[in-house]
């Protein structure tokens, strides 16, 4: 199985701060990483896909870059609706996600 | 717009078979180019891949799962359906359904609210 780990598990930030989560993969997964915004009861949210393609919709201060390993997700200016939990899922085998990232306000 | 909707019991008993159903709107599941899945997060937890169906039949269930999962589809309904059998207090989770793409990076794009089941005598 491909392990996926996240870091950090939370940080607190302000609106307006350049935000960015790190993703690893235990092997290299080449781009097949996507990322997805998680609010509290609500199903999970494709931001990227293919480590670093915006998805429809999704605003442009998100974005995201890596191959092989490691991965990154920005946000390059934190808006009061981006407080949530951000989870990385690899589809290069099977599919596994990252344990998230919990961003809440500071 | 695709939506997608998870329906079934929200309390299950102990070594019990859990049964869900997905209906999907807004789409044709025999459209092709896309796998219907379905995704479980415990109770505060990270999200878990159980396995998904093409809208041909075919199947590909998490290893870790695979001897309890089965996943069906009726593409005269529009609706896939889980089974987890022989369930334990560890499979409490909330369960969603989701559209996954067949190709370019095999996201998962499309949702369901998710539905919480319980597993408590």
């Amino acid at each position: 199985d491909i392990q996926m780990t996240q870091s950090p598990s939370s940080l607190s930030a302000s609106v307006g701060d350049r935000v960015t989560i790190t993703c690893r993969a235990s092997q290299s997964i080449s781009s097949y990483l996507n990322w997805y915004q998680q609010k509290p009861g609500k199903a999970p949210k494709l931001l990227i896909y293919a480590a670093s393609s915006l998805q429809s919709g999704v605003p442009s201060r998100f974005s995201g870059s890596g191959s092989g390993t490691d991965f990154t997700l920005t946000i390059s200016s934190l808006q009061p609706e981006d407080f949530a939990t951000y989870y990385c899922q690899q589809s290069y085998s099977t599919f596994t996600f990252g344990p998230g990232t919990k961003v809440d306000i500071k | 717009q695709v939506q997608l909707q998870e329906s079934g019991p929200g309390l299950v008993k102990p070594s019990q078979t859990l049964s869900l159903t997905c209906t999907v709107s807004g789409g044709s599941i025999s459209s092709g180019g896309y796998y219907w899945s379905w995704i479980r997060q415990h109770p505060g937890k990270g999200l878990e891949w159980i396995g998904y169906i093409y809208y041909s039949g075919s199947t590909y269930y998490n290893p870790s799962l695979k001897s309890r999962v089965t996943i069906s589809v009726d593409t005269s309904k529009n609706q896939f359906s889980l089974k987890l059998s022989s369930v334990t207090a560890a499979d409490t989770a909330v369960y969603y359904c989701a559209r996954q793409l067949d190709s370019s990076g095999y996201l998962f794009d499309y949702w369901g609210q998710g539905t919480l089941v319980t597993v408590s005598s």
